[in-house]
């Protein structure tokens, strides 16, 4: 099992590019999220899926938009770049059900992004 | 608005000493209390988690004390030791979507 993968893992844009964000999990859970973590800050919530063909807002989702066409996947986008995007972006995973134990969020390694 | 405040935010304990992370948080409808760790690099992994029907948890060197009426809890790590050096959070959940909300994070840096 590679559990949660991302794609890329370090990119560099300028402002006003766009690109796309890869998030992949084979541990056939039915909740995935995207967070970005900044010094200080913590890990905050942009946007998150509960399910196939399901996307909601989160914390911070303004900037961003987000996809989940296939159970697997969960792809984060961003349209035009802002400096004020440059963070790291984790993608998580859990399951549904309802003991504490679905609780848990299974993290990827994190995407690196610096945006000039 | 934060709703889950944690610290403090760095942290340095000898070798074999205790080191100990608190946060407080505001809303009563948080149901799981989870912390996580993390290491230069790498994603956050779940460490000790704890409910709220319970006031202490033990797992190995690591301990959640919950209080309840305080709306406070805090991780101990007896006996830390320098591979305990890496970035805790602490985290509170509705269950709405499994969403956790996170603490601000807190470095610790364990010295031989």
């Amino acid at each position: 099992n590679a559990g949660v993968t991302q794609t890329p893992k370090f990119r560099v844009l300028k402002t006003g590019q766009s690109m796309t964000l890869l998030c992949a999990q084979d541990m056939n859970h039915e909740y995935m999220y995207w967070y970005r973590q900044d010094p200080g800050m913590g890990l905050r919530l942009i946007h998150y899926s509960v399910g196939e063909g399901t996307t909601a807002k989160g914390e911070v989702p303004d900037g961003y938009n987000v996809s989940r066409l296939k159970k697997q996947n969960f792809l984060l986008g961003l349209e035009s770049a802002a400096p004020s995007q440059t963070s790291v972006y984790f993608c998580a995973s859990s399951y549904e059900g309802e003991s504490y134990l679905s609780y848990e969020q299974y993290f990827g390694p994190g995407t690196r992004l610096t945006v000039t | 608005q934060q709703q889950v405040k944690q610290s403090p935010q760095s942290l340095i304990v000898q070798k074999g000493g205790i080191s100990i992370i608190n946060c407080a948080y505001e809303n009563t409808a948080f149901d799981y209390f989870p912390w996580y760790q993390q290491f230069p690099g790498k994603g956050p992994a779940l460490l000790i988690a704890i409910r709220p029907d319970v006031s202490e948890k033990k797992e190995g060197r690591f301990t959640i004390s919950f209080n309840k009426s305080a709306k406070q809890f805090s991780l101990h790590i007896m006996d830390s030791q320098p591979g305990d050096s890496a970035t805790y959070f602490c985290a509170a959940s509705l269950n709405q979507g499994g969403k956790l909300i996170f603490g601000q994070g807190t470095e610790l840096s364990v010295k031989p």
